[in-house]
């Protein structure tokens, strides 16, 4: 079936530090593939998307591309800030209209 | 708008109580969701909802009923619930489409704690 492996944390980076968290997946067929922030306290946000290989999403300085030929779809940023602290989940349309996550990486940036 | 809303933000509850979640989209979708969340850990799924006609449930027990009044409107009611139930539960909302679905957007959440 589908699934989504992403790196596990928690990841600690200073600010201004570059980010890659790996995100990579199983599928059958052509998914959309996501990435969710969830802030302290809050419901998830979406953060980005890509809906076909090649394809890349970018948002507040956040960026993935959809790779086909290598399963993969990591999250980066250039230069992170402390606000950027929270918990990262990579996810996919399954059938039916599902959403696969991944187990979540969780983001902490000391000033 | 791509807000999703949901009351209350805060619940706690006997596990003699009979209480509502309520969500609320007004963005034209016609799938919504109910997931539930332990902290740290991925959503997971417990009800879809499509074109108002619940179209999953993902073996979530009797205690959990999920009703779908109109197509902006959804809610769950909750019975005799045990403390393993405490936890965040999310409303979603998303189009409806092809065989793989479109993104979902979210509330903030409702935190359950189950006495």
């Amino acid at each position: 079936g589908d699934s989504v492996t992403q790196m596990e944390g928690p990841v600690t980076l200073s600010e201004e530090a570059f980010l890659t968290i790996n995100c990579t997946y199983t599928a059958t067929g052509y998914p959309s593939l996501f990435w969710y922030v969830q802030y302290p306290g809050e419901g998830l946000q979406l953060l980005l998307k890509a809906t076909k290989a090649d394809d890349k999403g970018s948002n507040k300085g956040f960026e993935a591309t959809y790779r086909k030929e290598t399963t993969s779809f990591h999250l980066e940023k250039g230069s992170v800030q402390v606000s950027d602290s929270a918990v990262y989940f990579c996810a996919l349309s399954g059938w039916g209209g599902k959403l696969i996550f991944g187990q979540g990486t969780e983001l902490s940036v000391k000033p | 708008d791509t807000e999703v809303t949901q009351t209350p933000k805060h619940l706690v509850m006997g596990m003699t109580n009979k209480k509502s979640l309520k969500c609320e989209q007004h963005m034209g979708h016609r799938a919504m969701y109910w997931y539930k969340q332990k902290a740290k850990k991925p959503p997971e799924l417990m009800f879809v909802y499509s074109y108002e006609k619940l179209s999953i449930n993902e073996s979530v027990p009797s205690r959990f009923s999920p009703e779908c009044p109109n197509s902006s409107l959804l809610n769950l009611h909750l019975h005799a619930l045990q403390p393993e139930d405490s936890a965040l539960y999310l409303c979603a909302s998303s189009q409806v489409g092809g065989d793989r679905g479109y993104e979902q957007y979210f509330g903030p959440g409702t935190r359950l704690t189950v006495t």
